[in-house]
């Protein structure tokens, strides 16, 4: 099984409506994040969690919020969807050691109409 | 701030043959890590090295090595032998060693097609 999930893996949603994206991991690590991707930019860093209590934002975090509501699980919502938020979304687990490498889930391609 | 960047949007080489991915980098940071990290089309992303700028060896990771100059902050990714399933986008990453958050700044990618 992979150690880092996300679901759904593909979504189609209409501007304006709420979409929660889910990111799960096996790896034990403390630190999470959520990245988008948009071509040619990369990906960016929206959110990252430390630990369960402890949550910061990102370069680009407007339009977004998350839940990290154990330390294996990490959530992304968009509370009200835009065109513009069409995107690959990537979770993403570290620990401490290990240096700093990021282990990445599978991604959640987002399609906002 | 810290900036990633990769001027090569799109290369291609032929199957067997050597490529180099560029990559520069701006930062004050005097120890840091550089990551590369590789997306195949299936999109998962896929580390493929790690360079620690206080280890003065470049890293290698069998037919992947890297040409790090830390003076130029250059940090390039040979792919030797190219294989059909080296064909993915290939990103570039930063982060400093006192990032308690261990936050990943990345390049904006450059697409490689290995041709048979």
């Amino acid at each position: 099984d992979a150690d880092v999930t996300q679901t759904p893996r593909n979504r189609i949603t209409k501007t304006g409506k709420r979409i929660m994206l889910e990111c799960s991991q096996t790896k034990g690590h403390d630190r999470m994040y959520w990245y988008r991707q948009d071509p040619g930019l990369g990906l960016r860093l929206i959110y990252y969690s430390f630990d369960v209590k402890d949550i910061n934002k990102g370069e680009i975090s407007d339009g977004y919020s998350v839940s990290r509501q154990a330390q294996a699980k990490f959530s992304l919502s968009l509370e009200s969807a835009i065109p513009n938020q069409t995107a690959l979304y990537f979770c993403a687990t570290s620990d401490m050691g290990q240096g700093k490498t990021q282990y990445f889930g599978p991604g959640t391609r987002l399609l906002v109409l | 701030a810290q900036t990633v960047t990769q001027s090569q949007p799109e290369m291609s080489v032929q199957e067997a043959e050597t490529v180099t991915l560029s990559c520069t980098y701006d930062t004050s940071e005097n120890n840091y890590y550089l990551f590369w990290y590789k997306q195949p089309p299936s999109r998962q992303m896929i580390l493929v090295i790690r360079q620690e700028a206080y280890k003065q060896q470049n890293a290698t990771e069998n037919r992947f090595s890297v040409n790090f100059q830390k003076a130029a902050k250059s940090f390039s990714l040979k792919i030797s032998d190219s294989q059909l399933g080296d064909t993915a986008m290939y990103f570039c990453a930063f982060t400093p060693l006192n990032n308690a958050g261990n936050m990943l700044t990345f390049g904006g990618g450059t697409r490689l097609m290995v041709k048979p």
